[in-house]
């Protein structure tokens, strides 16, 4: 089974820094990934996705992530946080194409956005 | 359209009780699925469901058991709850194809003493 490795336990940034969160992981196939957020006391809501086509994927709320197939990476990235951007970030793998359920999460980054 | 709903959201047990978790959806999705997510270790599967009437096993299934008689809902039981089973559990499904993402339900939070 494919596993999940999210680098960054916690990250700390002050308003208007860049943002970047590693997401690594260990499948060699065909792969979908995603990047969820959970803001406290909330459920994990999906950022963005990629599944094929231009590997650098916009989601909601300025994020994008670029997808690395030589370097098994999917990394989150944000040019300007802001401090509503205090969350916890997730990183998901899902293997194939067709109806794989063994969907698996990275252990969480914990973003502290200061005012 | 609520999208995914479970109830209860906080439930606190003595250890060797039982008690259900029910996770409702109203997107008509097909799969569904338990997680427990636990400080530093991300969301864990349990059980997973990939239509009514089927039920599988996922990463860490012990103690748990699960029913998906309707197609819009899916329970997770605790037959003798441990304090290992302190945790919050979420539901999510989605639709057909690996691809699609998960909607996610807003935790239960659940402490076993």
């Amino acid at each position: 089974a494919q596993s999940v490795s999210q680098h960054n336990h916690h990250v700390i940034l002050s308003e208007a820094a860049s943002l970047e969160l590693g997401c690594n992981y260990s499948y060699g196939g065909t792969v979908n990934l995603f990047w969820y957020v959970q803001y406290p006391g909330q459920h994990l809501q999906l950022l963005l996705k990629y599944f094929s086509g231009d590997p650098l994927v916009k989601g909601i709320k300025g994020f994008e992530a670029e997808f690395i197939k030589s370097k098994f990476s999917f990394n989150l990235r944000k040019p300007s946080v802001q401090w509503s951007d205090t969350a916890e970030y997730f990183c998901a793998v899902n293997a194939g194409r067709g109806n794989n359920n063994d969907m698996r999460f990275g252990a969480g980054t914990r973003l502290t956005v200061k005012p | 359209n609520a999208g995914v709903t479970q109830t209860p959201k906080f439930r606190v047990l003595k250890t060797g009780q039982s008690m259900t978790l029910l996770c409702a959806q109203d997107m008509n999705h097909e799969y569904m699925y338990w997680y427990r997510q636990d400080p530093g270790m991300g969301l864990r599967l349990i059980h997973y469901s990939v239509g009514e009437g089927t039920t599988a096993k996922g990463e860490v299934p012990d103690g748990y058991n699960v029913s998906r008689l309707k197609k819009q809902n899916f329970l997770l039981g605790l037959e003798s709850a441990a304090p290992s089973q302190t945790s919050v559990y979420f539901c999510a499904s989605r639709l057909t194809g690996g691809h699609q993402p998960q909607h996610f339900g807003d935790g239960t939070r659940l402490s076993i003493l």
